[in-house]
């Protein structure tokens, strides 16, 4: 079983609409997750973190948290295309030994249609 | 601005040849990190540094090596051994908390062959 596990699309929603992106992780001693957008042959970027359970917005950007089912979301509302791009899911461990032993996703791919 | 930086962004190298890719930071940051991305694979650790003069094998350290002689650098050695060596390769650092984000370069992609 992979540790962080998302499914890598492409999820194509049209101009205006909410996306919703998934990643369910393994390890049940998480502390953080962080969601990051990488568009094509760039960096990655951060677009939120969350470690406590239930909702955290930051304008168009909800991270969704649920601890017991081991699930993160986010949502983005009012999708633009400049919101095309992959997004990735990164968890934290509890055991990290002073550093962040984060473990990716795959990333999910996003396409909004104009 | 602090930030990361990496050179080269784009680096091309013969089969048998051994290549260095820079990293520096000016954000202060005890840990740095070196990713490899590959299409449909998503990001797999290399090596991590804590501190200065230390540094730990990650989950894919073979045909790598770093060295972490200064706060703010931290190159990756690409080595002849390394198999598949052609990918896109990210530089980052983090703070030590918890919930402190990793902050990444640019990115160098190598070309091999």
């Amino acid at each position: 079983q992979k540790e962080v596990e998302q499914n890598s699309g492409p999820l194509s929603v049209p101009e205006g609409a909410i996306a919703s992106l998934n990643c369910t992780y393994s390890d049940r001693g998480s502390q953080s997750f962080f969601w990051y957008r990488q568009y094509s042959g760039k960096s990655p970027e951060l677009i939120m973190f969350i470690y406590s359970n239930g909702d955290k917005e930051d304008g168009r950007f909800t991270a969704q948290l649920n601890k017991a089912s081991q699930y993160v979301s986010l949502l983005i509302r009012d999708s633009q295309p400049s919101d095309s791009a992959t997004y990735l899911c990164a968890v934290n461990p509890m055991n990290s030994g002073g550093y962040q032993k984060v473990t990716f996703g795959i990333g999910t791919k996003l396409q909004v249609i104009p | 601005d602090g930030g990361i930086t990496q050179s080269p962004k784009y680096l091309f190298r013969k089969e048998g040849q051994n290549v260095t890719l820079s990293c520096e930071q000016n954000l202060n940051h005890d840990a740095m990190y070196w990713y490899r991305q590959d299409p449909g694979q998503g990001l797999r650790l290399i090596y991590y540094s804590q501190i200065v003069n230390d540094f730990q094998k990650g989950d894919i350290a073979e045909g790598y090596s770093v060295s972490r002689e200064k706060k703010e650098s931290f190159p990756l050695t690409v080595t002849s051994a390394q198999k598949n060596p052609t990918a896109f390769y990210l530089c980052a650092s983090s703070s030590r908390s918890l919930d402190s984000p990793l902050h990444f370069g640019n990115g160098t992609r190598l070309t091999v062959t």
